[in-house]
């Protein structure tokens, strides 16, 4: 089974500019979820997506959004960047159903530096 | 929102030697609580985990242990290697989808 993949692997955008990135789960994994890994902040949680539906958002500003299409690949964008958001931002699939949790499968990351 | 704790950040040991790495949270709702290891450059990979209805879990040379009553669970690895190099980050979660919140993690060195 292929793993989890992200692209792109790395990008670098400036101050004000928006940014797209792409997941893809594990085949037959529906539940996508986004984090956020910095230095000394471990992995912040982004949000979750379930069937096409965000089903958990964590506290990240309105800049930050995703989507999930029918085949269970996401998407997250973020609008106007801040040098803040250079960071390695974390895809994870996991096979879990509606109300489980499980083990999440990370991809390589899609590693942004805002100049 | 849930508060995950991870002490201490940095670990040294000598090879052989055990490392115990401690995470609390802050609600009680938290079921679910896995570690993962993360190796330089490489991404996180669950290496054990534990739920709400079990006090300990061991696996080979690794073991999680969980006080719900004191809100903290560890993580101990036996006779270190310097494979185990890496950076450990605790997690936890409830039973409403994957929304963990990660502790800061702990960046262990095992000295050959």
């Amino acid at each position: 089974k292929a793993g989890v993949t992200q692209t792109p692997r790395y990008l670098i955008k400036t101050r004000g500019q928006q940014v797209t990135l792409s997941c893809s789960p594990i085949s037959g994994h529906r539940s996508v979820s986004w984090y956020q890994q910095t230095p000394g902040q471990g992995l912040q949680f982004l949000f979750e997506y379930f069937s096409e539906t965000q089903r958990n958002k964590g506290n990240f500003p309105g800049r930050f959004s995703g989507r999930q299409f029918s085949n269970s690949r996401s998407e997250m964008n973020v609008s106007t960047l801040e040098l803040g958001d250079s960071a390695l931002y974390l895809c994870a699939s996991s096979w879990t159903g509606t109300t489980n949790t499980g083990e999440l499968f990370f991809g390589e990351g899609s590693r942004l530096t805002v100049l | 929102g849930e508060n995950v704790e991870q002490h201490p950040s940095t670990l040294s040991v000598q090879e052989g030697d055990s490392a115990v790495i401690k995470c609390t949270y802050s609600d009680s709702a938290s079921n679910y609580f896995p570690w993962y290891k993360q190796e330089l450059g490489k991404r996180p990979q669950l290496i054990i985990d534990i739920r709400s209805n079990v006090g300990e879990k061991k696996d080979q040379r690794i073991a999680v242990t969980l006080n719900k009553t004191a809100k903290h669970f560890s993580l101990h690895i036996t006779e270190t290697q310097p494979e185990d190099s890496a950076v450990y980050f605790c997690a936890a979660s409830t039973n409403t989808g994957n929304q963990f919140y990660f502790g800061t993690g702990t960046s262990l060195t095992v000295i050959p």
